[in-house]
Parts: structure tokens; C-alpha cells; sequence
């Protein structure tokens, strides 16, 4: 069974703190990605990785970074958190053949005060 | 630019009945679509997917559609039950695997 694992299910960090949020997965999946979800906003991607040290923006990636120095982990970054970046956060892995299924973590709910 | 789209937030459906959920899509080269289940504080699960040369596919209660020519694609839960009560999101891949786009997703709720 693939297994996704999140560092926290659940965040609150002080506005202009610093956030890691960090993501393993044992299935040996090249890709990996961060998502935020919101309500009447679904799924929105704000990074993906394809492999070590290679990363790509998403959809929304502006207030975040990323990492990746290990096959099964990626790392999530909010340099200064803001209010606006409370969320649910999901990472997911892929194998890069195959149907495309992603794997999700549990998610971390993030709150930023 | 939206390119997955369930206009519907949310469904409510009695027990034993069917429930539909659709999903609208603007990208012809999307060639795999995938539906996941997600519940309150968990991350979404995979449900069903179908490849884009078939026009069906079912799993127990699960089935979906697929109207290449409409950009359309449904899923039907028959019979459904209280436990189906989750948001459900559409997915459609691209040529690679790292390109997803999802739908906002849709709330089903079966009433007992």
C-alpha cells in the first residue's frame, strides 16, 4: 500500500512566521506535488516536483517554496506566512508511467493568525 | 483558466437512489480521467478512472461516463448510500503524469 505521510495535521502559525511543511512517501514515486484546497476553489496546485532538485510552479505558487534534496520527500515553504495562506494542504505522489492516480497525504490544516 | 469544471457544489440524494455527479472539461488532449472521494480531514482517495478511447466503466456501485464529443463525463453511484456522504472531485490528466487539473469538487449527501 503506498503510504503519503504529512508532518502535521494541524498548524497555527503567527503572520510573518516561517512554515515548513514536509512530505514523505515510501512508494518510490518520481513526482511529487503540493496542493491547497478551498472551499469553491477545489484542488489548486502550487508545486510539483518530477525529481530530485527539480522543481516546477503550479498554479499558485507565489508566497511558497519548495525542496526536494530526497527521492521520497518534499518539502513545503511559506517564507512569511499571511492570513490568506490558511488552508488545507495536500501533497500526492505519482510514478511518472502509469494512469496518473495520485497518492494523497492526510492534508494539514494550516491556520495563519 | 479553469480547465475542469463541476458546476455543481453540492447534491443531495435519498438512500438507494442514484446519485450523479458530472464534470465538464475544455482540453481535447486530456487522455485519462480520474474521480477521487474525499471526506472531512482526510486527503482524497482514487475512485474510479476511465481512459479517454472508452466511453464506460464500472466498479461495483461506481460507474462512469465518458462523452468525448460533449467534453463530459458523469459519475453514477447506484445504490447510493449514507456513507457515500463526501466531496467528490473530477480529475483529468494531460500527456504527463505530473500534469492534473482537478474540478472544484461537488458535495454529495445521502440521506438515511
Amino acid at each position: 500500500d503506498v503510504k503519503v505521510t504529512q508532518s502535521s495535521r494541524y498548524l497555527v502559525k503567527r503572520t510573518g512566521e516561517k512554515v515548513f511543511l514536509e512530505c514523505v512517501q515510501d512508494m518510490d514515486h518520481e513526482n511529487m506535488f503540493w496542493y491547497r484546497q478551498d472551499p469553491g476553489l477545489g484542488l489548486r496546485l502550487i508545486y510539483f516536483s518530477y525529481d530530485v532538485k527539480m522543481k516546477e510552479k503550479g498554479d499558485i505558487p507565489e508566497g511558497y517554496s519548495v525542496s526536494r534534496e530526497k527521492k521520497e520527500r518534499f518539502s513545503l515553504i511559506l517564507e512569511s506566512a499571511s492570513t490568506n495562506q490558511t488552508s488545507m494542504y495536500l501533497c500526492a505522489s505519482t510514478p511518472w508511467t502509469g494512469t496518473g492516480e495520485q497518492y494523497f497525504g492526510p492534508g494539514t490544516r494550516l491556520t495563519v493568525t | 483558466d479553469q480547465q475542469v469544471k463541476q458546476n455543481s457544489p453540492s447534491l443531495s440524494v435519498q438512500e438507494g437512489r442514484i446519485s450523479i455527479l458530472n464534470c465538464d472539461y475544455t482540453n481535447s488532449m486530456f487522455d485519462y480521467f480520474l474521480w477521487y472521494k474525499k471526506y472531512p480531514a482526510e486527503g482524497p482517495t482514487f475512485l474510479i478512472s476511465i481512459s479517454s478511447i472508452k466511453d464506460k466503466n464500472e466498479d461495483g456501485r461506481f460507474t462512469v461516463f465518458l462523452n468525448k464529443s460533449a467534453k463530459h463525463l458523469s459519475l453514477h453511484i447506484v445504490p447510493s448510500q449514507p456513507g457515500d456522504s463526501a466531496v467528490y472531485f473530477c480529475a483529468a490528466k494531460g500527456l504527463n503524469n505530473n500534469d492534473m487539473r482537478f474540478g472544484a469538487g461537488t458535495r454529495l449527501t445521502v440521506k438515511p
